[in-house]
C-alpha cells in the first residue's frame, strides 16, 4: 500500500493564479481531510469529507474548494492563490470519522506552498 | 470549543535526559487523546493514543496518560536519543459534534548528542 499521497511536494504560484493540489489513498478510507500547518498554529481543517459525494467545511475554508467524486481522491483546489496562503499542506485519511473518537489519522507528506 | 494547549518550544535536552512534553485539553464531552509526531519534512503519524480517563498510551518508549481530573495527557520518555527528535503534536477528537482533530500548536524537539 502507498498510503496517502500527496503532489507535488513543493509549489511557487504567483498571487491570483490557480491551482488544484492533489491527495489519494489506497486504504479504502471515508474519511478524508485537508489541514494547513503554519508556524506557531498547529494545524487547521480547511475541508473535509466524510464519503464519496460529500465534503463539508473545517475551520478556515475561505479561499479553498473540494470535490470528493471516488472515495480514493480529495483534490484541494486555490481559486485564486493570495500569499495568506503560504503554508503547508497536508491531507489525512482514515476508516471513520473523529467524531467517533479513536481513530488514527494517516497523513500524507504535506505540499509545501509558497504565493509570492 | 474544544481546544489544546502545548508547552511552548523548542526543548534541547541532551542524549539519555527525560523528557516531558506537557499538554492540557479543553473539551465538553469525553475525547480521545493523541500525541503524534513530525520528522523533518514528514507528514504526521500518530506515536500513541488513549481513549478513556486513566488510559496510558505507550509507544516507542513514549507514554502519557489520560488525566481527566487535570485534563492533561503530558507526553514522557525516560531517556531520549538523537532520533527522537522531531515536532511533537497533541490533538483530541471524538468529542460529540465535532468531526476533526483538534491539534495544538506542536512543540520542536531537538535532542543534542
Amino acid at each position: 500500500n502507498a498510503g496517502v499521497t500527496q503532489t507535488p511536494k513543493f509549489q511557487v504560484l504567483k498571487t491570483g493564479q490557480s491551482m488544484t493540489l492533489q491527495c489519494a489513498q489506497d486504504m479504502n478510507h471515508e474519511y478524508m481531510s485537508w489541514y494547513r500547518q503554519d508556524p506557531g498554529m498547529g494545524l487547521r481543517l480547511i475541508h473535509y469529507s466524510v464519503g464519496a459525494g460529500i465534503t463539508d467545511q473545517g475551520e478556515v475554508p475561505n479561499g479553498y474548494n473540494v470535490s470528493r467524486s471516488t472515495t480514493e481522491d480529495f483534490p484541494l483546489r486555490l481559486l485564486s492563490a493570495a500569499p495568506s496562503q503560504t503554508s503547508v499542506y497536508f491531507c489525512a485519511s482514515s476508516y471513520t470519522t473523529p467524531l467517533q473518537g479513536g481513530e488514527e489519522q494517516y497523513f500524507g507528506p504535506g505540499t509545501r506552498l509558497t504565493v509570492t | 470549543g474544544d481546544s489544546v494547549t502545548q508547552m511552548e518550544g523548542p526543548v534541547t535536552l541532551s542524549e539519555e535526559a527525560f523528557l516531558t512534553i506537557n499538554c492540557t485539553y479543553t473539551a465538553t464531552g469525553y475525547p480521545s487523546l493523541f500525541w503524534y509526531v513530525q520528522y523533518p519534512g514528514e507528514g504526521l503519524q500518530l506515536l500513541l493514543k488513549a481513549t478513556k480517563a486513566d488510559d496510558k498510551g505507550s509507544n516507542k518508549g513514549f507514554e502519557a496518560t489520560y488525566r481527566k481530573e487535570t485534563t492533561s495527557f503530558h507526553l514522557e520518555k525516560g531517556s531520549v536519543q538523537v532520533s527522537d527528535s522531531a515536532v511533537y503534536f497533541c490533538a483530541l477528537s471524538g468529542n460529540f459534534g465535532n468531526e476533526k482533530l483538534t491539534f495544538g500548536t506542536g512543540t520542536r524537539l531537538t535532542i543534542i548528542p
